[in-house]
């Protein structure tokens, strides 16, 4: 059983290039979450997706865009990526509920130089 | 808007001490309360989580946490840390408007523990 999975597991970029995390779950999840992981500040949600065909801004959004591709997948974009975007990525997914816990992926390391 | 605050960045005990962990939210309803462990180079997992009923709960691990509504606090206990216990360690939030599908985040403790 996969859970969450992202893709790719390291990468380097450029300033001013652009790329897109992939993320996949495969437990039926209607609600996908994007998180960056930066020293001393946690996880900070970038945006969320409550159900197929619904994108949310969370805490970060400047910078990132999503799609929620189908039930399935949820991708984050940087269009023209940045120093400050240097971070952690983690993708996440969870069912529906209040109380329903979230699965993670094992996070996506960017740098851009 | 809601948050989470984890007031101690980093922890330090000794193998076998008991460990409380703190962790204070901020939302205005009822709140659905998570403490998750996140290893090294790891993702996250869930050691707990409280939404309604029994104050104190029971997670994986050997790991508490108790719901104060009085004092808006979510705290994690373990009587007696091993360690393989080192870790850092996040308390989240579900909250949202319409329900609940933000999941949000504090900012985290990481606890070293000495042989």
């Amino acid at each position: 059983n996969a859970g969450v999975t992202q893709t790719p597991k390291f990468q380097v970029l450029k300033t001013g290039q652009s790329m897109t995390l992939q993320c996949a779950q495969d437990m039926n999840h209607n609600s996908m979450y994007w998180y960056r992981q930066d020293p001393g500040m946690g996880l900070r949600l970038i945006y969320y997706s409550a159900s197929e065909g619904t994108t949310d801004k969370g805490e970060v959004p400047n910078g990132y865009n999503v799609s929620r591709l189908n039930k399935r997948e949820f991708s984050l974009r940087l269009e023209s990526a940045a120093p400050s975007q240097t971070s952690v990525y983690f993708c996440a997914s969870r069912g529906t509920g209040a109380n329903t816990e979230a699965f993670f992926g094992q996070g996506t390391r960017l740098t851009v130089v | 808007a809601q948050s989470v605050t984890q007031p101690d960045i980093h922890i330090t005990v000794s193998e076998g001490a008991s460990l409380e962990l703190r962790c204070n939210y901020s939302y205005g309803a009822t709140p659905y309360l998570f403490w998750y462990v996140q290893s090294p180079g790891q993702g996250l997992q869930l050691l707990l989580k409280y939404f309604s009923g029994d104050t104190l709960v029971q997670g994986i691990k050997g790991f508490e946490a108790e719901f104060k509504r009085s004092q808006s606090s979510f705290n994690l206990r373990k009587p007696s840390v091993h360690w393989s216990d080192a870790a850092e360690y996040f308390c989240a939030v579900g909250a949202g408007s319409g329900g609940y599908n933000k999941l949000i985040f504090g900012a985290g403790t990481r606890l070293a523990v000495h042989p």
